[in-house]
């Protein structure tokens, strides 16, 4: 079965701290993998998107990066968090059946 | 040119009662108009899309309508139970939603009293 995992569910970091989110595929190879942050209370914002490995389209500049090491792996990363990081933070994949995304369950962070 | 408009930012309805999210575009490249359903702490589920070849597409209670002159795009919750109640994200894409990339609404708040 095609599913996709997220974690952690939910991170508490520092100001100034580094971050690693990790975003994995299972079931399907070669798949359109999405970075969304979700604000409290606001829409979803396109963060990264990649069409296969080390191909990453970023859509707005920010205080972010992503990788993708391997084809169904999705990482995103900041060497210096920011404040204003902190969200909601949901990875998703493109299912061409569907013609829709299946997001994961997201990623709580909160910047202290 | 390339937002979605969405409206309301909240709304509140009875049980049985009919819900109507609307949103707008401007760009007649939009092929793809999907609608999505999230649940607090969870991530968005599709729940139902429509091509701009059909002006209507019933799912159970949930319809979209589209008016492809106006350029708007509505979901209706028929019958609105409690377990409606959820955030809903109008989208939007180009060709025919084959490479993702979907541009979002800023979403709906909608709560279902009993």
């Amino acid at each position: 079965s095609q599913t996709i995992h997220q974690w952690p569910a939910t991170l508490v970091q520092p100001v100034g701290s580094p971050l690693s989110l990790e975003c994995t595929v299972e079931g399907t190879s070669n798949p359109n993998l999405y970075w969304y942050r979700q604000a409290a209370g606001r829409g979803l914002q396109l963060l990264f998107y990649s069409v296969g490995i080390g191909q990453i389209s970023s859509e707005v500049p920010q205080n972010l990066s992503a990788s993708r090491p391997q084809d169904r792996q999705f990482i995103l990363s900041s060497k210096k968090l920011l404040l204003s990081d902190s969200g909601f933070y949901l990875c998703a994949w493109w299912t061409q059946g569907s013609r829709g995304y299946t997001f994961g369950s997201g990623t709580r962070l909160t910047v202290v | 040119q390339q937002q979605v408009k969405q409206s309301p930012q909240s709304l509140i309805v009875q049980k049985g009662g009919i819900s109507i999210i609307n949103c707008a575009y401007e760009n007649t490249a939009f092929d793809y108009f999907p609608w999505y359903q999230q649940f607090p702490g969870k991530g968005p589920a599709l729940l139902i899309a429509i091509r701009p070849d059909v002006s209507e597409k019933k799912e159970g209670r949930f319809t979209i309508s589209f008016n492809k002159s106006a350029k708007q795009f509505s979901l209706h919750i028929m019958d609105s139970q409690p377990g409606d109640s959820a955030t809903y994200f109008c989208a939007a894409s180009i060709n025919g939603g084959s490479q993702g990339n979907l541009i979002f609404g800023k979403g709906t708040k909608l709560s279902v009293k009993p």
